[in-house]
């Protein structure tokens, strides 16, 4: 399984939106409406940010939002705080119980 | 408080075998199937493994098949990693990660709680 593609960085200054791509392939990404984003700050396990494409987990603020066009996905991070300063990563479901990641991009808050 | 906690990482040689250990505690561990995800130093998230909630079907890249083995004891609320034939590349935090539910128990294809992680180093 290839794993999905993401840009290496992301930036925005406090109260601004920045916008995380994914791109997968047509079995993963584009096959399932299964995609996941995770934030991870340093030293620190994941943290489920978003579900099935645009669903939020209890307590994540609604200022986080995701989307779905084809083979590719997004994250939206509305009115950035300091602390949504993290390592975020997609994932997609790739059938048969099997699932891929993307590698990740740094967001920085400026 | 749902928590998951691995153990069992360290230092073991490129041939060598380690087994992680992953105990839930907080919810009913014998209701959710399970993975391992690791991230090997600086890099990215890999999916390791998969076992759905009784046990009896297991799942794993092609980049592990046949090398590790997952596995888990629903009365002792432990999920298992057996790593075996270790390779440099391998060395990564392994995490524990619990499969979520959708809406109404459905299958929503992401991981809603995460254990702390345990250090794997595969080094001569």
């Amino acid at each position: 399984q290839s794993a999905l593609t993401q840009p290496p960085s992301a930036s925005g200054s406090p109260g601004q939106s920045v916008t995380i791509s994914c791109t997968g392939t047509s079995s993963a990404v584009g096959a399932y409406n299964y995609v996941s984003w995770y934030q991870q700050h340093p030293g620190k396990a994941p943290k489920l940010m978003i579900y099935e494409v645009t669903k939020r987990p209890s307590g994540v603020p609604d200022r986080f939002s995701g989307s779905k066009s084809g083979n590719g996905a997004s994250l939206t991070v509305s009115g950035l705080q300091a602390e949504d300063e993290a390592d975020y990563y997609c994932s997609s479901y790739a059938g048969t119980n099997t699932w891929v990641f993307g590698g990740g991009t740094k967001v920085t808050v400026l | 408080e749902v928590q998951l906690l691995e153990s069992g990482g360290g230092l073991v040689q490129p041939g060598g075998s380690l087994r992680l250990s992953c105990a839930a505690s907080g919810f009913t561990f014998s209701n959710y199937a399970m993975s391992w995800v690791r991230q090997a130093p600086g890099q990215g998230l890999e999916w390791v493994s998969h076992i759905i909630s009784s046990g009896t079907t297991k799942f794993y890249p092609d980049s592990v098949k046949g090398r590790f083995t997952v596995s888990r004891d629903n009365s002792k609320n432990t999920l298992y990693l057996q790593m075996n034939s270790l390779r440099a590349e391998d060395t990564a935090v392994y995490y524990c990660a619990k499969a979520a539910w959708g809406l109404g128990g459905s299958f929503s294809g992401a991981f809603d709680i995460w254990g702390q992680g345990t250090m794997v180093t595969v080094s001569s």
